[in-house]
């Protein structure tokens, strides 16, 4: 079945390191993107790619890095600089909002710094 | 920054009652609108799409926009204990992405 792969489901991170959250979809979708959620609010977008090797910041980039090598998958970074990183991150992809799709969205990673 | 808006809720209904969820949005230029329910812990999925005005139905489901007044709303019918959720209204942003709102918590009562 075609989806969205994120992984791990929760993650855990010391203060001062960096951590990676995967995202892979095999949807053939051009388009993905990066959202933070923080209990009661919505979805923040952190990072977006249209096309392979391609991404610009959203909202809330600060502290965040990522990659688009492949189609497939754009992992997300956490650096030691996001002073705040504990959230729920949701990985999402789109074959073309104006034609009414939406986005498909992977199943979350929950961060929390210990 | 392009803001939508939603009552954060709950909105408590009892079971078969019609639910009424609104929406408002800052971008005259926004051209689609999504629907998305969340239930407690997990991703949000889409349950409705609009970018005409009008309504557009989709069984228990009716999105209605009305791009004049910037308003998006969703009704459900026969609302059901299972709709218990939130309901997230996102917008199109240039650039092809999607703003979210907060979300508004939807309690159906048995």
């Amino acid at each position: 079945d075609g989806g969205i792969t994120q992984s791990p489901k929760y993650l855990f991170r010391k203060e001062g390191q960096n951590v990676t959250l995967s995202c892979e979809q095999n949807l053939n979708h051009d388009a993905m993107y990066w959202y933070r959620q923080d209990p009661g609010q919505g979805l923040r977008l952190i990072y977006y790619s249209q096309i392979v090797n391609d991404f610009q910041k959203g909202d809330i980039a600060e502290g965040y890095s990522v990659s688009r090598e492949k189609k497939e998958s754009f992992p997300l970074t956490v650096t030691s600089a996001q002073k705040n990183p504990t959230a729920f991150y949701l990985c999402a992809s789109s074959d073309g909002l104006g034609a009414g799709y939406g986005y498909t969205f992977g199943s979350g990673t929950r961060l929390t710094v210990v | 920054q392009k803001e939508v808006e939603q009552n954060s809720g709950p909105l408590s209904v009892p079971e078969g009652a019609i639910a009424s969820l609104n929406c408002t949005y800052s971008d005259r230029g926004s051209q689609s609108f999504f629907w998305y329910r969340q239930y407690s812990g997990k991703s949000p999925e889409l349950i409705m799409s609009i970018y005409s005005n009008g309504d557009k139905e989709d069984g228990r489901f009716t999105a209605q926009l009305n791009k004049a007044s910037q308003y998006v709303s969703l009704l459900i019918r026969d609302s059901q204990p299972s709709d218990s959720a939130t309901y997230l209204c996102a917008v199109t942003e240039y650039g092809n992405k999607l703003v979210f709102g907060a979300g508004t918590i939807l309690r159906v009562k048995s």
